[in-house]
């Protein structure tokens, strides 16, 4: 059973478009985390949020908190190639302490 | 971010021997560190959580005779892929976790199993 669903999978666009992702649960997360990983290498670590309605920007990137907190999106403005990679969610469980549950992951791809 | 390295970053083995690989985080101690495997196109899946100086928590299908965890100091877990097949190929992740929530994660090892 996936606790963390993540959409879309796979997302292909142009230079300039913009594009939102998801992750939802049925659970709640005490916290819920975003990284982007490249080829061959480990996730790094975007931005956590931790309060339910929270809202980050991360220059071209906002990332809001459901006020449940069981769901999170990330959405990307004016995409640029530079942003391919795989993006990814992880919720943490409050009665599992550092313990991180992974959505599947989002494979990006924006084309010049 | 904190700085964590993994040593080899890929390795290239027969089957039936036996690899390890090495997770330091080199900026913090890392009271927890957790173990991931990573197949082609998909996400990260933990395998075992370990604490400092006691035996690592495996994950249901992870075996634990087969990947073998040390975590013997605070800035320094290894992990064994023992008796390695083909069906082990994957890139392997490390997690430290200090006093903070946040975890951050090795570069990853890439092993491929002939």
């Amino acid at each position: 059973t996936q606790l963390l669903e993540q959409s879309p999978q796979f997302l292909s666009i142009q230079e300039g478009e913009n594009l939102t992702v998801y992750c939802n649960s049925s659970s709640v997360f005490s916290s819920l985390q975003w990284y982007r990983q490249e080829p061959g290498e480990g996730p790094v670590l975007l931005v956590t949020v931790v309060t339910g309605g929270e809202v980050k920007k991360l220059k071209r990137l906002t990332f809001q908190f459901g006020d449940a907190r069981k769901d999170s999106s990330l959405h990307i403005t004016a995409a640029q190639p530079g942003d391919t990679g795989l993006y990814l969610c992880a919720g943490a469980r409050s009665s599992n302490t550092g313990k991180l549950i992974f959505g599947q992951g989002t494979t990006l791809q924006v084309k010049p | 971010g904190a700085v964590v390295s993994q040593h080899p970053s890929w390795v290239i083995c027969k089957s039936g021997t036996s690899v390890k690989i090495e997770c330091r985080s080199l900026d913090f101690q890392a009271t927890t560190m957790f173990w991931y495997r990573q197949f082609p196109k998909q996400s990260l899946m933990l395998m075992a959580t370990s604490n400092e100086g006691s035996k690592a928590t495996y994950e249901q299908g992870v075996e634990k005779d087969k990947f073998l965890i040390n975590h013997a100091s605070l800035t320094l877990s290894t992990l064994t892929v023992t008796s390695a097949h083909p069906e082990d190929s994957s890139f392997y992740i490390c997690s430290p976790q200090g006093s903070t929530d946040t975890q951050y994660f090795g570069p990853g090892t890439r092993l491929t199993v002939l």
